[in-house]
This record gives structure tokens, sequence and C-alpha cells, in this order.
């Protein structure tokens, strides 16, 4: 059973534009929030996470947005740039070190 | 500095043949995680270590995936009599902070094609 979903397997953006990635969860104990980035070939790289206590976590062009009482998270990237082109994944965590993948958003940002 | 890293990059193994995936975490770092990445899926829990202490391994698939970390440094995964289901790309990360929470770095992976 999926905990951690990212409904959207592909999202195509103007590069300048704000790309916008989202990710649903079904766990309520989940009090902790990660995205990662990942190119071919390579692991996972962490990129920003929010802890549930907060809305909101701001890191340059990037910004992660968390609604609890929908159990839904998203990632904001403005501007979009052609680098930013990857795999993005969502992760959550109830204690510990565990934490629960979605299956991933693939973003390309055309020049 | 060097990032984590793991070999063999790929393997092929015929089914019923034992495998052996290594894994090279960052100096120092307490915390190692193995994950298992099917086709089209996020990255799924295999196990973790916290130094050479294994404190978590609930999510291997089965008693023919087993893991060690003798020295708390390198680990190994062990996959015995491999299934075609055993295919898959397997992560291996490592943090730096053995409490909760501490960011996990991962290496490139390695590709498991089980014939």
């Amino acid at each position: 059973d999926q905990q951690v979903k990212q409904n959207s397997p592909s999202l195509s953006v103007q590069e300048g534009r704000i790309s916008i990635l989202n990710c649903d969860y079904t766990n309520s104990m989940f009090d902790y929030f990660l995205w990662y980035k990942k190119y071919p070939a390579e692991g996972p790289t962490f990129l920003i996470s929010i802890s549930s206590i907060k809305d909101k976590n701001e890191d340059g062009r990037f910004t992660v947005f968390l609604n609890k009482s929908a159990k839904h998270l998203s990632l904001h990237i403005v501007p979009s740039q052609p680098g930013d082109s990857a795999v993005y994944f969502c992760a959550a965590s109830a204690t510990g070190n565990q934490f629960y993948f979605g299956t991933g958003t693939s973003l390309t940002v055309i020049p | 500095g060097a990032g984590v890293s793991q070999s063999p990059r790929y393997k092929v193994a015929k089914r019923g043949q034992d495998v052996a995936l290594r894994c090279d975490p960052i100096s120092g770092h307490v915390s190692l995680f193995w994950y298992q990445q099917a086709l089209g899926q996020g990255p799924e829990f295999l196990t973790y270590f916290q130094n050479e202490a294994q404190l978590d391994k609930s999510g291997l698939p089965s008693d023919r995936f087993f893991a060690e970390r003798p020295e708390g440094s390198v680990s190994t995964l062990k996959i015995q009599r491999t299934q075609q289901e055993d295919s898959a790309v397997y992560l291996c990360a490592s943090s730096l902070d053995g409490g909760d929470r501490g960011t996990q770095y991962f290496g490139p992976g390695t590709r498991l094609l089980v014939l």
C-alpha cells in the first residue's frame, strides 16, 4: 500500500516559469518530509525538507509547502531552469530513519 | 570529499545465483541505509545500520536478503538464490547523525538484473 503518492508521473514547464510538484500522503503520523532530486544513473540528492510544525520552508528557488489537514505537500521551483530537469521524489517519515518515498515526478524544463 | 560509492554498478545474475553488493559510505557517517528501487517506483526501505548495529531490517523482503556492516563502515547486501523479482536498483545511503532525521546521502546504486 503506497503511503506516499505522486500522481503526476511527468511535468513540462517553460524556462523561467514556476514548476509545482505535488505529493500526497495517507499516514497521519508522518511528521517530517523531504524532496529529493535524481538525475539518470545517479542516486537521489537531498533538496529540501520540512517538519510538520511548519507549513512552509524556503531555500533559494525552492519552496516546500505543507498542508497537514489535506495531507498534501508541494515543491515550488521559481524560476525554473533547464538544469532542474530531473526526477523529483517526495519522502515522508513518522519516526526514526525509515522514509517512505513516492514514485517520482519527471520534470522537464524547456529552454 | 568523496561521496557514497557502490560496487558493482551493474550486475547480471542467473536465477538461483548468490550476489553481494557493496556500499562505501561517506567517511565518519554513523548511519547507513539500503533501499530497493524497482523500475518506475520510488526507493523502498530495506534496512538500517547505526555503526555496526543493524537497528531495523523490517524492509528486507525475505530471508534470502542479508545485510552486514561488521566494522561500522563498509556494508554488504547479500541476496541468496536470486529470483527475477529481485531485479531492481539497490541504493545505499549514509547520514552523519546517528539520531533521527539526518540528511541521507545516496550512492549511485547497483542495477541488478536477474535472468
